[in-house]
């Protein structure tokens, strides 16, 4: 069964450097999307992407975050100067189609830890 | 705006235990709704969707039924097992829009 898949599974980092999380979404899925859940709260939608351009993106999703799908298989979220708030668990997600009732398919996430 | 209310938990069940979990949402329009599963070092699988009102949504014996009414997605199961050991979230994704809004999650454990 096709599955969601994210590299690394836990990235360690000294406030202030940058990071790159990577996820390979579905192969023949069209939009994708990042999510971040800090420890203890709410799953939060950062932004979605399609088309080779975000189509929404959160209040969270400010200037220090950026994301790219730079060939045809991977997407990926950079976070230019990380703080200690951004630690948190990172999900990347796709699905067939981006508006209301399409299944977003999950990947296993990634844990970032800002020291 | 958007939002999911989902109760606290933990809750804690014996197997075989009736399991209610309930979810409120606030959205303008036409949500679809959804419960999605997490298990212990997974990441989040849909359990079950509805799309419009009076809809149910079904699977693994879990269901839960769009009450607009009630503005409600209460998820239910008759009979848990061990392996339901989880953290639910219900979740809901604004009509024409792209993402997709979560409540707090719920874990829950049955005890064998």
């Amino acid at each position: 069964e096709p599955e969601v898949t994210q590299t690394p599974s836990h990235q360690v980092t000294q406030m202030g450097q940058e990071v790159i999380l990577r996820c390979v979404p579905i192969s023949n899925h069209l939009y994708f999307y990042w999510y971040r859940q800090i420890l203890g709260q709410k799953v939060e939608f950062l932004v979605s992407f399609y088309n080779n351009e975000i189509s929404e993106k959160s209040e969270i999703f400010d200037d220090q975050f950026s994301v790219e799908r730079p060939d045809g298989s991977n997407f990926t979220l950079k976070i230019r100067s990380t703080k200690l708030e951004d630690s948190a668990m990172y999900f990347c997600a796709s699905s067939n189609a981006g508006q209301g009732a399409d299944e977003q398919f999950f990947g296993p996430g990634t844990r970032l830890t800002v020291l | 705006g958007n939002s999911v209310t989902q109760m606290e938990g933990p809750v804690t069940l014996s197997e075989e235990a009736f399991l209610t979990i309930n979810c409120t949402y606030t959205a303008t329009g036409y949500p679809s709704l959804f419960w999605y599963v997490q298990y212990p070092g997974e990441g989040l699988q849909l359990l079950l969707k509805a799309t419009k009102a009076d809809d149910k949504g079904s699977n693994k014996g879990f269901e839960a039924t769009y009450r607009k009414e009630t503005t409600s997605f209460h998820l239910e199961k008759g009979s848990v097992q061990v392996s339901d050991s989880a953290v639910y979230f219900c979740a809901l994704s604004p009509y024409g829009g792209f993402k997709t809004i979560f409540g707090a999650g719920t874990r829950l454990f049955v005890k064998a």
